[in-house]
This record gives structure tokens, C-alpha cells and sequence, in this order.
């Protein structure tokens, strides 16, 4: 059974660029959530999607939205980049969604995103 | 989430048995303890949930106290490829997780 992918890898963008990350979560996985790890601030929430759905928001700017499409797959992106959106965006995929009790995550590897 | 309180970092020597402790002091009645750790710059990987009883699976066990203010997760047999962050949640129904700073294990040879 294959894991959540999470693409691209690696990327560098400059300030001012915007960046798409996407990610597919595990097969029959609907609801898919974003985390930002900084080395400063560790591992933030960013938004959660369930059925093509934002169902929760992290405290973030308006520079950060995404969106999931109907076969679950969801992107991510970040508008007008500043230095301090360098970090690994991870992205987690569960059976269902917020209320549903035990519900454990899977995470993928992540995208590490340098911004110069 | 309700927060939580771990020691930065631990040591143990291979092989030995490694307790994580956590304390969740203000955790509810419908909030579960989850732990999950994190290998250098990979993504977070599920260790094990609990919400009352003791759980064991085949990575760990994890032990709640009867009032469920704090958590202990024990590696029985720790390798090398134990070394990571060890983040200690509890959570209700929702998927907005909130990580801690974690406890940076180290095993050593």
C-alpha cells in the first residue's frame, strides 16, 4: 500500500515567487492535512480538507490556501514568498475526518522549501 | 489539543528498554494520547495511541496512569534506529494535531 507522496522533494524559490506543493494522500484516505516545520517554531498546523472541504484553518496569512480535489489529492500553496516560508511542509492523510475519534495520521516525507 | 510537557532529550543504551514520559495534566475525558517521532528531517511516523487502557503494538507500549494526567511510552529493546524526536499529542476528534518541542532521544552503542 503505498504511503502519502508529497511533491516536490526539494525545491528554491525567491521572495516574491509563489510556490504549489502537492500531495496524494494513501488510497481511500479522504481527509488530508498540512503542517509547517521550522526550526524555530517546530511543527504548525495549516488547514485540514476532507471532501474537497477546508474544515479547520491554522493561524497562518492569507498567503497560504489550498485546495483538495475529488479524488483527495490536495495542493497546497504559498503566495508572495518571504525568507521565513523556508521550511519542510509536511502533509497527513487519515481515513476520516475531525470527529471521527481515534484517527491516526500518516505523514509524509515532506517538501523542503528554501526561499532566498 | 490539550498541551503537553516531555523532557527535552534522553539517552539509553542500545538494547535497554527506553520510558518516554509525558504529562497531560489537563487532558479531558475524550482526548487521546498519541505518540509519534520524527527521524531527521522525515515526516513524523505514528508510534501508538491510547485513550484509557495500556496499549502495546509491535513498536511499543504505552502505559497511562488511572487519572490520565500523564503517559509514559517504553521502547522495550532500543536500536540505533530508535534516535529520533518523540512528540507525546493528546487529541480529540480532530485532526489539527499540536506538536510539542518533543523529546530528543538518543541510543547509544
Amino acid at each position: 500500500k503505498a504511503g502519502v507522496t508529497q511533491t516536490p522533494r526539494y525545491l528554491i524559490k525567491t521572495r516574491g515567487q509563489q510556490v504549489t506543493l502537492s500531495c496524494s494522500p494513501i488510497s481511500g484516505h479522504r481527509s488530508v492535512s498540512w503542517y509547517q516545520q521550522t526550526p524555530g517554531q517546530g511543527l504548525q498546523f495549516l488547514f485540514e480538507y476532507f471532501s474537497e472541504t477546508q474544515r479547520n484553518k491554522g493561524n497562518f496569512p492569507g498567503r497560504f490556501s489550498g485546495r483538495q480535489f475529488s479524488n483527495s489529492r490536495s495542493e497546497m500553496n504559498v503566495s508572495t514568498l518571504e525568507l521565513g516560508d523556508s521550511a519542510l511542509y509536511l502533509c497527513a492523510s487519515s481515513l476520516a475526518a475531525s470527529g471521527s475519534g481515534a484517527n491516526v495520521l500518516t505523514f509524509g516525507a515532506g517538501s523542503r522549501l528554501t526561499v532566498l | 489539543d490539550a498541551k503537553t510537557t516531555q523532557p527535552p532529550s534522553m539517552d539509553c543504551a542500545e538494547g535497554r528498554a527506553a520510558n518516554l514520559p509525558c504529562n497531560h495534566s489537563t487532558i479531558s475525558g475524550n482526548e487521546y494520547v498519541y505518540w509519534y517521532r520524527q527521524i531527521h528531517s522525515q515526516g513524523p511516523q505514528y508510534i501508538i495511541h491510547g485513550l484509557k487502557n495500556n496499549e502495546t503494538n509491535e513498536m511499543a507500549s504505552l502505559i497511562i496512569t488511572e487519572d490520565r494526567k500523564s503517559s509514559t511510552l517504553i521502547l522495550p529493546h532500543a536500536t540505533l534506529r530508535d534516535t529520533a524526536v518523540y512528540y507525546c499529542i493528546v487529541r480529540n476528534a480532530g485532526n489539527m494535531l499540536t506538536f510539542g518541542g518533543g523529546t530528543r532521544l538518543m541510543v547509544k552503542p
